[in-house]
C-alpha cells in the first residue's frame, strides 16, 4: 500500500470549512483513497473513499488531483464534534488483499469556538 | 443494529494472568480484524479473519497472543500471560465491503 503524508496538527474555527491535505505520490492505479477519523477515546470512524473522482456525501467531501498524487478532505462547516484525529489512507481493495487499513499518524483537526 | 461490540470495555490485571478480550462484529460481516493502539506505536493491526478463517495474523506480537473465531458472530483475543508492555486500547472492527466499521475499544491495563 503507498504511504501517505499528513500535517501532524491543523486548526479551524467553528462554521467554517476545514481543508485537510493528504499525498500520497507513489499510489498506484488501483489504490483508493479513504479517510478515517478517531475521536478521542472512540474507535476510529469511516468518512469516505474514492479512487479518482471526487466524491461527497453527507459528512465531507473528498477532492482528489487529476495526477492522483494528492487529495484533500472537505468538511464544509466544521463543529467542534469534528475534533479529531483524521487519517487519510490508500489502499488496494481485492480478495487477496482482504480490507487491510494501515493507519499513519493522521492530522489532529482542531475545531475552536 | 448495535455496531461492533466489544467486552469488556475496561480491564485492569496483573501481569502473568491470561485476559480475553471478546467481539462480537456485526450481523452479515464476513471480515473481522484486531486492532492495538498505543502512543507509541499507534493504531496497528495485529490479525484478521474472512468467513471465520484467519487470513494474516503477521501482526500478533508474539506467541502470548492468540485470536479464535469459532463463528461468524464471535471472536476471541487472549493474552497469555500478560505483561505491562500489553496495556493498550483493543479495538475490533467488522466489514462486508471496502468500508470497515470499528467498535468503542477495550482498554486494558496490565500491572
Amino acid at each position: 500500500d503507498a504511504k501517505t503524508t499528513q500535517p501532524p496538527s491543523m486548526d479551524c474555527a467553528e462554521g467554517r470549512a476545514a481543508n485537510l491535505p493528504c499525498n500520497h505520490s507513489t499510489i498506484s492505479g488501483n489504490e483508493y483513497v479513504y479517510w478515517y477519523r478517531q475521536i478521542h477515546s472512540q474507535g476510529p470512524q469511516y468518512i469516505i473513499h474514492g479512487l479518482k473522482n471526487n466524491e461527497t456525501n453527507e459528512m465531507a467531501s473528498l477532492i482528489i488531483t487529476e495526477d492522483r498524487k494528492s487529495s484533500t478532505l472537505i468538511l464544509p462547516h466544521a463543529t467542534l464534534r469534528d475534533t479529531a484525529v483524521y487519517y487519510c489512507i490508500v489502499r488496494v481493495w481485492g480478495e487477496t488483499s482482504g480490507s487491510r487499513l494501515t493507519f499513519g499518524e493522521g492530522t489532529q483537526l482542531t475545531v475552536n469556538p | 443494529d448495535a455496531g461492533v461490540i466489544q467486552s469488556p470495555r475496561h480491564e485492569v490485571t496483573e501481569m502473568g494472568q491470561e485476559v480475553t478480550l471478546r467481539c462480537k462484529p456485526i450481523s452479515g460481516h464476513d471480515y473481522l480484524f484486531w486492532y492495538r493502539q498505543t502512543m507509541m506505536r499507534g493504531l496497528e493491526l495485529l490479525i484478521y479473519f474472512n468467513n471465520n478463517v484467519p487470513i494474516d495474523d503477521s501482526g500478533m506480537p508474539e506467541d502470548r497472543f492468540s485470536a479464535k473465531m469459532p463463528n461468524a458472530s464471535f471472536s476471541t483475543l487472549k493474552i497469555q500471560p500478560s505483561e505491562p508492555r500489553d496495556s493498550a486500547v483493543y479495538f475490533c472492527a467488522s466489514s462486508l465491503t471496502e468500508t470497515q466499521y470499528f467498535g468503542p475499544g477495550t482498554r486494558l491495563l496490565v500491572l
